[in-house]
């Protein structure tokens, strides 16, 4: 069955920080891998995803993700936070199996201090 | 840019009151995903449409919810009789899966439902 893991409820950072938001995944077959953002009285946005290929993927508003198969994770970073980068974050996973459902993680919540 | 649409956005209703909520998906999409999302149980997938033929609805409760697609620029999640529990942010989503599943949803808005 597939499955999400991300760790960490919350995240603190400084602005012009570096951050990193975890995820580790299971999955039969090769994995969809996906992050969203939701930010407040909104709906879940897509962020960036991996399918194949380079294992460093470039998404929107600066993010980037690392995929990395022999640990099963899938870490969400960004060089240089922004407050307005807080928010929910939700690392969701897929795959050509189980009626091609994506199954989401319970979400981290991201603050960015001034 | 094309938006999943949810109507009403707010819902507020007293207990046992019938509840129906709307969702305009985005035109081309073959999959339409109902979710709940609470703070103490995060986000649920209720239920989920492809080329509108109901694909799976273990995570609805089936004696008070249904959801249909009675056309494909439409979905409908409705609850009878409400209950308190059930308030929560309900959202909407679609996307296409062709032979990979390699697409991401987009989401509506939601409606937020207080069940009094």
């Amino acid at each position: 069955a597939q499955s999400v893991a991300q760790p960490e409820d919350q995240v603190n950072v400084a602005e012009g920080n570096p951050l990193t938001v975890k995820c580790t995944y299971s999955v039969s077959g090769n994995p969809y891998l996906f992050w969203y953002v939701q930010y407040p009285n909104r709906g879940l946005q897509f962020l960036l995803k991996y399918i194949t290929g380079d294992n460093l993927v470039k998404g929107s508003y600066g993010f980037e993700a690392e995929f990395n198969k022999s640990q099963t994770s899938f870490h969400l970073k960004k060089p240089s936070a922004l407050v307005s980068d807080s928010a929910l974050y939700f690392c969701a996973v897929s795959a050509n199996t189980g009626g091609f459902k994506t199954i989401f993680g319970a979400g981290t919540r991201l603050f960015v201090k001034a | 840019d094309a938006r999943v649409t949810q109507t009403p956005r707010h819902k507020v209703t007293e207990m046992g009151q019938e509840v129906t909520m709307r969702c305009q998906p985005i035109l081309g999409h073959n999959t339409v995903f109902w979710y709940r999302q609470t703070m103490m149980q995060g986000l649920e997938l209720l239920a989920y449409f492809r080329n509108r033929a109901p694909l799976d609805d273990s995570g609805m409760p089936k004696d008070r919810f249904s959801a249909e697609m009675p056309d494909a620029t439409l979905a409908t999640l409705k609850i009878q009789p409400s209950e308190p529990r059930d308030s929560a942010v309900y959202f909407c989503a679609s996307g296409l899966v062709s032979p990979r599943a390699d697409q991401p949803q987009h989401f509506g808005d939601g409606t937020r439902l207080s069940i009094l």
